[in-house]
């Protein structure tokens, strides 16, 4: 069974340009977590996609924003880049929710703000 | 607000030892605890998922106990080999999928 995948793995943009990340997840899994990671801040939950719904969102400006396709693949946009919005991007794919649930993680997308 | 502390930050182990993580959190209201191994600049795998009903699980060498009430989970590693040398992640959900994450354990095993 292929794991989660994240496209592209890598991206250079610069300041006040938007940049579109894309995450496949397990198939037959429904929801879609978001997660950026940086040096300081350590792993922070962007926001959470079942069945096409946004379930949870963290504490990031609306300039991050997210969604999820009838196919349970997920895209997040980031809009008027910042230099701090450099980072690893990472999702995470699993079948449902409860205390059963486990997360899977893809490779990540490592984000470079100019 | 869930907040979740690892001890320690580093841990640096001559090969073949038995060692021990720590993970704690705030709130004992959980519904599971997950441990993570990421790998520098890589994803995080899944090591071992222990459900809020839970004492302990197992996998090959690891095994992660969980102390709901006192807010604590402890990854036993035995017999460490180099290859185990990566960051260590405790991670815990209140519900839905929201993952908190420990800040992590930086481990090195020295050959």
């Amino acid at each position: 069974k292929a794991g989660v995948t994240q496209t592209p793995r890598y991206l250079i943009k610069t300041r006040g340009q938007q940049v579109t990340l894309s995450c496949s997840p397990i198939s037959g899994h429904r929801s879609v977590s978001w997660y950026q990671q940086t040096p300081g801040q350590g792993l922070q939950f962007l926001f959470e996609y079942f069945s096409e719904t946004q379930r949870n969102k963290g504490n990031f400006p609306g300039r991050f924003s997210g969604r999820q396709f009838s196919n349970s693949r997920s895209e997040m946009n980031v809009s008027t880049l910042e230099l701090g919005d450099s980072a690893l991007y990472l999702c995470a794919s699993s079948f449902g929710t409860g205390s059963y649930n486990e997360q899977f993680f893809g490779p990540g997308t490592r984000l470079t703000v100019l | 607000k869930q907040e979740v502390t690892q001890i320690p930050a580093a841990l640096s182990v001559p090969e073949g030892e038995n060692l021990v993580l720590n993970c704690s959190f705030t709130d004992s209201a959980i519904y599971n605890l997950q441990w993570f191994r990421q790998d520098p600049g890589k994803g995080l795998t899944s090591l071992l998922l222990i459900q809020s009903s839970q004492r302990e699980q197992t996998s090959g060498r690891l095994n992660a106990s969980l102390d709901k009430s006192s807010g604590r989970s402890t990854l036993y590693i035995a017999a460490s080999q180099p290859g185990d040398s990566a960051t260590y992640l405790c991670a815990v959900t209140n519900g839905g999928n929201k993952l908190v994450f420990g800040a992590g354990t930086i481990l090195r095993v020295k050959s």
